[in-house]
């Protein structure tokens, strides 16, 4: 079993929807979780973390947590063409350590 | 940008040459971080720096030679590589341990490396 997993998609929405990504892992003692979006030929980009249970909203991007469930997911709101990138979810091992997903492939069309 | 840059941007390479990678952070951290990206699979951590101490080698080959002189600056040492080790090779950094929002790690652009 992968410690991170996402579907690598593509996932298709049309312009001015709510694209949903998610995210599982399998660590249960994991405590720490990063969003990153990166662009084709470009480095991952912080876009967001969270560590409480429930919802963390910043702009137009909202991270949630269920630790019980053990899934992490990011909406994000009024999608934009610009918003098409590679989002990758990661886990934070031992303060220092991040293990990555694979990433999820998202298009936004207008 | 993030504080974190890296030199040079793409690099082609024969299997019988040496050659460096440079990253160097500005934002006063303290964790430095080489990380492989290769198509299809997900972001592999090689190597961690942490207070210039090598704190994690993810059984990486012998042909990728670390080296962090101090806080700020890091290098990859590259010699005798094989086709499969193309790949885009990413540096970061962070400052562990404080808090979650200081154990972000942030990322440098990046070296696209070919290995002919």
């Amino acid at each position: 079993q992968k410690e991170v997993e996402q579907n690598s998609g593509p996932l298709s929405v049309p312009e001015g929807a709510i694209a949903s990504l998610n995210c599982t892992y399998s660590d249960r003692g994991s405590q720490s979780f990063f969003w990153y979006r990166q662009y084709s030929g470009k480095s991952p980009e912080l876009i967001m973390f969270i560590y409480s249970n429930g919802d963390k909203e910043d702009g137009r991007f909202t991270a949630q947590l269920n630790k019980a469930s053990q899934y992490v997911s990011l909406l994000i709101r009024d999608s934009q063409p610009s918003d098409s990138a590679t989002y990758l979810c990661a886990v934070l091992r031992d303060t220092d350590k991040l293990i990555f997903g694979t990433g999820t492939r998202l298009q936004v069309f207008p | 940008e993030t504080g974190v840059t890296q030199t040079p941007r793409h690099l082609v390479m024969g299997m019988t040459n040496k050659k460096s990678l440079k990253c160097e952070q500005h934002l006063g951290h303290n964790a430095m971080y080489w990380y492989k990206q290769s198509a299809k699979k997900p972001l592999e951590l090689m190597f961690v720096y942490s207070l210039e101490e090598r704190v994690e080698n993810n059984s990486v080959p012998s042909r990728f030679s670390p080296e962090c002189p101090n806080s700020s600056h890091l290098f990859l040492h590259l010699h005798t590589l094989q086709p499969e080790d193309s790949a885009l090779y990413l540096c970061a950094s962070s400052h562990p341990g404080l808090a979650v929002d200081t154990d972000t790690q942030y990322f440098g652009p990046g070296t696209r490396l070919t290995v002919l």
